[in-house]
């Protein structure tokens, strides 16, 4: 199946900061999105992205399918934008539903 | 509109003991997917469902069994629970169609000592 990686494992950076964070797949996609778990665990959908650009807010995602990575960038960070952020792709073979990578752990320090 | 219910919120279960994770979605899905998120680790698949009365096998199915008999429920059953099955479990769901994204129950978390 489709082999899902992201960097960096964790980032820490202070309010007000900006970060890039990087998912590679090793297939092309028809499905990849990008959520964020907070610290109670709860997984929200952040984009809906398996290529092109998207906006919302301080958060964007750029997904460039034919280079099979795709970029999630936070602007401008709060506290609040801490938690886990994951990468889930899905190829179109095999069995249906999402392959998730390990994630990048994001601390934003006030 | 509640989405994705998943209850209970929490359990702990001694070895060999059994129990059901329930999962309920109200946006009619026909979709609908079980996953475990060990600690430090993205989430796993280990059941889904295309529709009512089809369910197939994900990345983990082993110790797990699941059912669909409506398009609203998809309960995962664990028999014999075992210390590997510690781990926080959730639900999604998602329309037909591909160009979709998932929806995400709360979670369950899930102790077996």
């Amino acid at each position: 199946g489709i082999q899902v990686e992201q960097s960096p494992p964790d980032l820490i950076l202070q309010e007000g900061a900006n970060s890039t964070l990087r998912c590679n797949f090793s297939d092309s996609v028809n499905n990849l999105q990008w959520f964020h778990q907070n610290p109670w665990g709860q997984l929200i959908n952040l984009f809906y992205i398996p290529s092109g650009t998207k906006q919302n807010g301080r958060l964007s995602a750029t997904t460039v399918a034919t280079e099979r990575y795709s970029l999630l960038y936070i602007s401008s960070s709060q506290t609040t934008d801490s938690g886990v952020y994951f990468c889930a792709a899905y190829s179109g073979g095999g069995a249906d539903g999402l392959t998730f990578g390990k994630g990048t752990h994001l601390i934003i320090q006030p | 509109n509640a989405g994705v219910t998943q209850t209970p919120k929490f359990r702990i279960l001694k070895i060999g003991q059994s129990m059901t994770l329930q999962c309920a979605q109200d946006m009619n899905h026909n979709y609908m997917y079980w996953y475990r998120q060990d600690p430090g680790m993205g989430l796993k698949l280990i059941y889904y469902s295309v529709g009512a009365g089809i369910t197939d096998k994900g990345e983990v199915p082993n110790g797990y069994n699941v059912s669909r008999s409506t398009t609203e429920d998809f309960p995962l059953r664990l028999e014999l629970a075992a210390p590997s099955q510690t781990s926080v479990y959730f639900c999604a769901s998602r329309r037909t169609g591909t160009a979709i994204g998932y929806t995400f129950g709360s979670g369950t978390r899930l102790t077996v000592v």
